[in-house]
Formats: structure tokens, sequence, C-alpha cells
């Protein structure tokens, strides 16, 4: 079956980097129209999409995020990462990553989310 | 970036009240919207994909229709269960934006 499982530091300083992994495990991110998001939820707020990478390793990102996101694969750990610089107190949220087969199907499988707090 | 618009943002119902919850972009998406149940403390759960194709083990009573710019989601007998938040996500283009949310609680 699909899963997604998110992991990382659960508590990251202002101006540090933060590294999140999803390691996933009953679909391949090498097959055609799949792809991979991170999304993520500040307490008691909206959903924010983040970003996606594609079988094809194309890489879509918010516009406001943009200069601070990174999102990569390796297709033989079944992993994709998500790295976000310079990390405020603002970033505090809930982050899932999910799986979407091409568009317009719907992020079918989350991970049950990490949650990352920043503080010093 | 295509802003989705949702609302109403909270409602109160009863169970077995019809319940509609609307989403409109900012521009035309075609069909390419999707409908997510949150509950607390967990993932968002698809529903809708498509704007009216109703995902896999989801209830006949969940609903969507729409196309280009006006989307709607309809509960037809509201259970103690969908008791949630609602959110639509456009998957038109990208970056993808999901709209505010629609939180669904017990009158």
């Amino acid at each position: 079956q699909v899963t997604l499982r998110e992991s990382g530091p659960a508590l990251v300083k202002p101006t540090q980097t933060l590294t999140l992994t999803c390691t996933f495990s009953g679909f391949s991110l090498s097959t055609s129209g799949m792809c991979v998001s991170w999304i993520r939820q500040p307490p008691g707020k909206a959903l924010e999409w983040l970003a996606l990478i594609d079988w094809d390793d194309d890489k879509y990102y918010s516009t406001s995020l943009k200069t601070r996101l990174t999102i990569s694969k390796d297709t033989s750990k079944n992993q994709v990462v998500l790295t976000m610089t310079n990390m405020d107190p603002v970033d505090t949220a809930t982050y899932y990553c999910a799986r979407i087969q091409g568009y317009s199907y719907g992020y079918d499988y989350w991970g049950q989310g990490t949650l990352v707090t920043v503080s010093s | 970036a295509i802003q989705m618009t949702q609302s109403p943002s909270s409602l109160s119902a009863s169970v077995g009240d019809r319940v509609t919850i609307t989403c409109r972009a900012s521009q035309g998406i075609r069909n390419d919207l999707g409908w997510y149940q949150q509950k607390p403390g967990k993932a968002p759960k698809l529903l809708i994909y498509a704007a009216s194709s109703l995902q896999s083990g989801v209830p006949s009573r969940f609903s969507g229709s729409g196309s280009g710019t006006d989307f709607t989601l309809t509960i037809s007998s509201l259970q103690p269960e969908d008791f949630a938040t609602y959110y639509c996500l456009q998957d038109y283009n990208y970056p993808q934006t999901f709209g505010q949310g629609t939180k669904v609680e017990i009158k």
C-alpha cells in the first residue's frame, strides 16, 4: 500500500536551514505522471502549498517562498527532500508531503505531518 | 498566482442538513480543482478531484460541481463524522493554491 512519512527536526532556530525528508513506499517517483508535493499548515491556519517535484525531475515552487525553497528527489531511496533557508518563527507549522498522480487527480495520499517549531 | 476564494469561512449546521461550500478562482481553471476534508490533528483527505469525480471510498453524499471559475462542494445529508474543515485546491497550474477553508460546525 502507499505510505508517506515526513521526518526532520522538531525545533529549529531562526535563520537556520530546515531540511525535511519524505520517505514513501508503494509507488515509484520514476513512473510517468507521478509527483510529490510539500504542503504546510501553521497552527490554526489554512493549508499552504509549497513545492512539487515530478517524475521527470521538474520542480515548481510557491511564488512567495521560491527563493528559500529547494526540492529534490532520490528515486533509489524513495525520498523527496525539502530545504527551506532562513527560517523564521512565522514558518512554524505542520509540514506534510503528499502524492499526486498528474494534473487534476488530487492528492490521494498524505503523510501524517511533522510539526516544526522555529524558536530561539 | 491564482487566488481561490472560499465561502463561507464557517457555517453551523445540523445532522441531516444539506450543506454547500463554494470556491471561486481568480481566473479560469477548467475543472482542475479538488476538495479536501481535514479533521483536527489529521492530514487532509481527498474527497473530490477534477471538480466532480468522487475519490474512491468517499461516501456518495459528497458531490462536486463547477468548471471555469466557480465550484461547489455539496454534502447532501450532513453526518456527525462530517464536522470538519474543508479546503479547495486548484491544480490547474503552478503554484497550486488552496482556498482559506470552511469550518463546518455543529448547530
